[in-house]
């Protein structure tokens, strides 16, 4: 099945800093998404992005289907933006998503 | 327009014992998906329904079932509880594009 990895597992900012975090995935995908797991175990959705690019805010995320990988970039970060981002991709039309391990940010103020 | 909806939020129950957990998708959202997510194993995808039938299913036992019904409102079930049962449950629903998950379902096995 396909493989999802996402680095780096941990990143420790310092509020105001900019990050890029990294999901590569090891086959074709129809459906590539990045979510955020606030510390009450909700998955907020961040960006659906199986190809392009797209921007909300501080946060954009850009995915290259034909190289296998997809960036999340966070700018000027705040502490709010603390908690597990992770990446999960599909294929096909059936509700099966692998998810990576997540990449755990800090942010301190 | 209301998200999905899980219930109850935290479930606390004895080994051998069996839980149902509830997830209200979408209003329009036909498909709906569970998933178990624990610090060892993360993310894990357990089931898809869509239309009230199971559409794919992940790599769990059997003791782990669910269903949908006509209104697009899914359950889940557990049975024969085991303390490695405990974890978060988390539904999402879905009409095409991304996919949208619930606050879950925090079960903990004594």
């Amino acid at each position: 099945g396909i493989q999802v990895e996402q680095s780096p597992p941990d990143l420790i900012l310092q509020e105001g800093a900019n990050s890029t975090l990294r999901c590569n995935f090891s086959d074709s995908v129809n459906n590539l998404q990045w979510f955020h797991q606030n510390p009450w175990g909700q998955l907020i959705n961040l960006f659906y992005i199986p190809s392009g690019t797209k921007q909300n805010g501080r946060l954009s995320a850009t995915t290259v289907a034909t190289e296998r990988y997809s960036l999340l970039y966070i700018s000027s970060s705040q502490t709010t933006d603390s908690g597990v981002y992770f990446c999960a991709v599909n294929w096909g039309s059936q509700g099966n998503l692998i998810f990576g391990k997540g990449t755990k940010l800090s942010v301190k103020p | 327009k209301a998200g999905v909806t899980q219930t109850p939020r935290y479930l606390i129950k004895t080994r051998g014992q069996q839980v149902t957990l509830s997830c209200s998708p979408i209003s329009g959202h036909r498909s709906v998906s569970w998933y178990q997510q624990t610090p060892g194993q993360g993310l894990q995808f357990l089931f898809e329904y869509f239309s009230e039938t199971q559409r794919n299913k992940g790599n769990f036992p059997g003791r782990f079932s669910g269903r949908q019904f006509s209104n697009s409102r899914s359950e889940m079930n557990v049975s024969t509880l085991e303390l490695g049962d405990s974890a978060l449950y988390l539904c999402a629903s879905r009409e095409s594009g991304g996919y949208t998950f619930g606050s879950g379902t925090r079960l903990t096995v004594v």
